[in-house]
This record gives C-alpha cells, structure tokens and sequence, in this order.
C-alpha cells in the first residue's frame, strides 16, 4: 500500500526557508486522480492545511500562507516538496504529508516531521 | 472562506457510552467534501468517515456520520478504551477540534 515519508530539516533559522520534501512509496505520484498535501500542527493546536498538488503540476494554497508557499512535484523521483519562505517562530510544528482524494479527504498520511524556528 | 466550528470543545464520557460530536460550517458546504478523522497523541490524524457518512477502509461499524448542509455530526455508539482521541472535521481547511476524554 502507499506510504509517505517527510524529511527535512528540524532547525531552520528565522526569516529563512523551510524546505521538506515527501517520497512516496508503494504506487506512483503518477496514478489515479489524486492531490498531494501538505498540512501543519503547532505543538498542542489544530491541524492547518497549508496546500496541495496535482501530479499535474497544479496547486492550491491555503490563504492565510500563500504568499510564502510553494509546493511542487517530482515524478521522476515520486516526491513532492513544500518551501515556506521567511519563517517565524509561528511557523514551528509538526509538518505531515498527505494523499488527497479527488474529494480532498485526506486518506494516507506521513508520520510527520518537526520543525523548529529558532536562531 | 468557510469556517469549520466543533462543539463541545471536550467531550468527558466513560467507555461504553455514546458520544456525538458537531461540526458546524458558517455556510452550506457539500457533504461529498466532509470529512471526520482520529488523532491519538503522538500520532498522524487517520480518516474515519468521508463524504460525510462513508467510513473509511478498516474503520469499526461503531463510527458513523450524518448531515447536510451546515450541520454534521460523528458519532460513536459505544466508546472503546482506544476511542479517546481528538476529532477533526475537515472541508478543505479543518475544525479546531473536539477532545474526546475519559470521565
């Protein structure tokens, strides 16, 4: 079954950019009608959506952070990656990738990889 | 943009008993993109029900969803030991939550 794994750095100083990157396995980025996502959760808070991918290239963000959000895909590699541009403090949390359905549910998740903002 | 509410905040019940959780959109959404999803501490949100009353693969008979427009409901018909969680609804962008602990 398909599986998503996120890596990246842990630690990335204020004003600069968060970059991770998703590696899918066990089926293509390629196939079916799918978006590829990424969400966030500050430690102790809600989830926040912050945007997805078509295997075409086609993206949405969330509002509140797109201005600072590029998400793009590699399907030579079966990845996806996600920049967040000049974080802050308010940017630290638990980044988790997913697999959105053409419904936008959300029904393979990463385990998720933490992010901290600070110099 | 619309804006998911969940009430209550926490839900404080026994293992046994029913527990029903609302999820309120501040305008009519389509249930084909309501969605309900679990998350223990420690661990990624896993989905539960989709298009509002469908349950996900693996998902026990005792999770169901309901509504229309801009009130949904999840409920559990009797909670297990590995039902206390948190909740979230989501229509693209998710609710704040319900914390469903035991009493």
């Amino acid at each position: 079954q398909v599986q998503l794994q996120e890596s990246g750095p842990g630690l990335v100083k204020p004003s600069q950019t968060l970059s991770l990157t998703c590696s899918v396995s066990g089926g293509s980025i390629n196939s079916g009608t799918y978006y590829w996502s990424w969400i966030r959760q500050p430690a102790g808070m809600g989830l926040e959506w912050i945007g997805h991918i078509y295997n075409s290239g086609s993206t949405n963000y969330n509002p509140s952070l797109k201005s600072r959000v590029t998400i793009s895909v590699d399907t030579s590699k079966n990845q996806f990656s996600l920049k967040l541009s000049s974080v802050t403090a308010a940017d630290t949390a638990v980044y988790y990738c997913a697999r959105s359905s053409s419904y936008f549910y959300m029904d393979v998740w990463g385990k998720g990889t933490t992010v901290t903002v600070s110099s | 943009e619309i804006v998911l509410t969940q009430s209550p905040g926490t839900l404080s019940l026994s293992p046994g008993e029913r527990a029903t959780l609302s999820c309120r959109a501040s305008q009519s959404v389509s249930s084909t993109y309501l969605a309900w999803y679990q998350q223990k501490p420690g661990q990624a949100p896993r989905l539960l029900i989709y298009g509002a009353s469908s349950r996900a693969t693996g998902i026990p008979d005792r999770f169901s969803g309901s509504g229309s427009g801009t009130d949904f409901t999840l409920t559990i018909s009797r909670l297990e030991p590995e039902d206390f969680a948190v909740y979230y609804c989501q229509h693209f962008s998710f609710g704040p939550g319900t914390k469903v602990d035991i009493k």
